[in-house]
């Protein structure tokens, strides 16, 4: 079965440090990847896509991520984090020809200490 | 403009009882997708609407339901509700039906509590 996964329910990480989410994808051929951040109270937005080429991409606000193949893996990392930056984060995946069906992880709760 | 809204905001059912959630995409998207969030997860996929024609269908029973309008707006309709249907129920919208080429915004979503 096509799965995502968010192996850190919670991370805390101080302000001005870097950070790095984990994610990792099950499915039968590479499947197109996308981070999505959501605040309290508000929907998700788009942070960053991979469809094909180069495997580090950049995204909104600072978020980069790189996928990686041979780990079935796609982390997001940012070089500093900001106070702003506290929300959940989730991971998801769209099979080729799977429409607007996008598969989620569990998301990862980000907290930053000052 | 005005990104995607959804009402209620808020809603309180009791179990039994039948829900309608409602949905207007940003102007000029066509696709309308329903996401149910229960707290602590991650969104699942319930529908996909394009041009008011069914596109997909997640792994959700047939008390699930929805339907998209003429002008692109969309209800997802529950009927005999259940405890587990208390959930953030999120509406997505895009101008195409591939999210691989173009990009879903999502609403800010209806908390449905069930008691």
């Amino acid at each position: 079965a096509q799965s995502v996964t968010q192996p850190d329910i919670h991370i805390t990480v101080s302000e001005g440090a870097s950070l790095e989410l984990r994610c990792n994808y099950s499915y039968g051929a590479t499947p197109y990847l996308f981070w999505y951040v959501q605040s309290p109270g508000q929907g998700l937005q788009l942070l960053l896509k991979y469809f094909s080429g180069d495997t580090l991409v950049q995204g909104i606000k600072g978020f980069e991520a790189e996928f990686k193949r041979s780990q079935s893996s796609f982390n997001l990392r940012k070089p500093s984090v900001h106070w702003s930056d506290a929300a959940e984060y989730f991971c998801a995946a769209l099979g080729v020809n799977a429409g607007n069906m996008l598969t989620f992880g569990g998301g990862t709760r980000l907290m930053v200490k000052p | 403009d005005a990104g995607v809204t959804q009402s209620p905001t808020h809603l309180i059912k009791t179990r039994g009882q039948h829900v309608t959630l409602r949905c207007s995409p940003i102007s000029g998207h066509k696709s309308v997708s329903w996401y149910q969030q229960v707290l602590g997860q991650g969104p699942q996929f319930i529908f996909q609407y394009y041009e008011k024609e069914e596109r997909g269908r997640g792994n959700f029973p047939d008390r699930f339901s929805a339907r998209q309008f003429p002008n692109y707006s969309s209800e997802l309709n529950v009927n005999a509700l259940l405890l587990g249907d208390s959930a953030l129920y999120l509406c997505a919208s895009s101008p195409r039906s591939q999210a691989s080429l173009y990009e879903q915004y999502f609403g800010p979503g209806t908390r449905l509590t069930v008691t």
